[in-house]
């Protein structure tokens, strides 16, 4: 059984630019959440989508987006990127969220220059 | 909100020991889960505990949901063992919206 699957797993952005992050749950999953690990601020979560629909956000500005496919799979896109959006982008998937076991991706390392 | 709280934050051992790591959280939570965290910064799912205890090999863990902590027993460590382990509570019903304790950074010695 796959597991969660994110791309691409590094990426180089230039301040200002704006960055889509993919991210595969495992089969029969339904939602998938998103979030940040930064030295300073640890684990911060993004965001959850389940069933297409955003179920829950966390405290990020509004150039921190995401959706969901009608397959689960979701994207993340920041927009105008800082410095300070340097991360590893993790994304979990659960089955039904609500508390189920979360499953995490390799990550996506994102550095803006 | 709720805050999670790991202790200790850094813990050095020498292989062969035994060790405990503690999960305190503030509120009622539906879930727990503890992740091994690799060097490449995947989570590594050890083990999903809301309530009781559990066991894989050298690995085990309790959550005493009354008490709101949750206790992580790593036995006879091995190098293999190093890393950073952190803890997460669900408490969101409804949601998935995990929210994570600060990690406790494990160094296993040979």
């Amino acid at each position: 059984k796959a597991g969660v699957t994110q791309t691409p797993r590094y990426l180089i952005k230039t301040r200002g630019q704006q960055v889509t992050l993919s991210c595969s749950p495992i089969s029969g999953h339904r939602s998938v959440s998103w979030y940040q690990q930064t030295p300073g601020q640890g684990l911060q979560f993004l965001f959850e989508y389940f069933s297409e629909t955003q179920r829950n956000k966390g405290n990020f500005p509004g150039r921190f987006s995401g959706r969901q496919f009608s397959n689960s799979r979701s994207e993340m896109n920041v927009s105008t990127l800082e410095l300070g959006d340097s991360a590893l982008y993790l994304c979990a998937s659960s089955r039904s969220g609500q508390g189920t076991e979360a499953f995490f991706g390799q990550g996506t390392r994102l550095t803006v220059v | 909100g709720i805050q999670v709280e790991q202790s200790p934050p850094d813990l050095i051992l020498q292989e062969g020991a035994n060790s405990t790591l503690r999960c305190n959280f503030s509120d009622s939570v539906n879930n727990l889960q503890w992740f091994h965290q690799n060097p490449w910064g995947q989570l590594i799912n050890l083990f999903y505990i809301p309530s009781g205890t559990k066991q894989n090999g050298r690995l085990s863990a309790t959550t005493v949901a009354t008490e709101r902590y949750s206790l992580l027993y790593i036995s006879s460590s091995q190098t293999t063992d190093s890393g950073v382990y952190f803890c997460a509570v669900n408490l969101v019903q409804g949601a998935q919206k995990l929210v994570f304790g600060q990690g406790t950074r494990l160094t296993i010695n040979p």
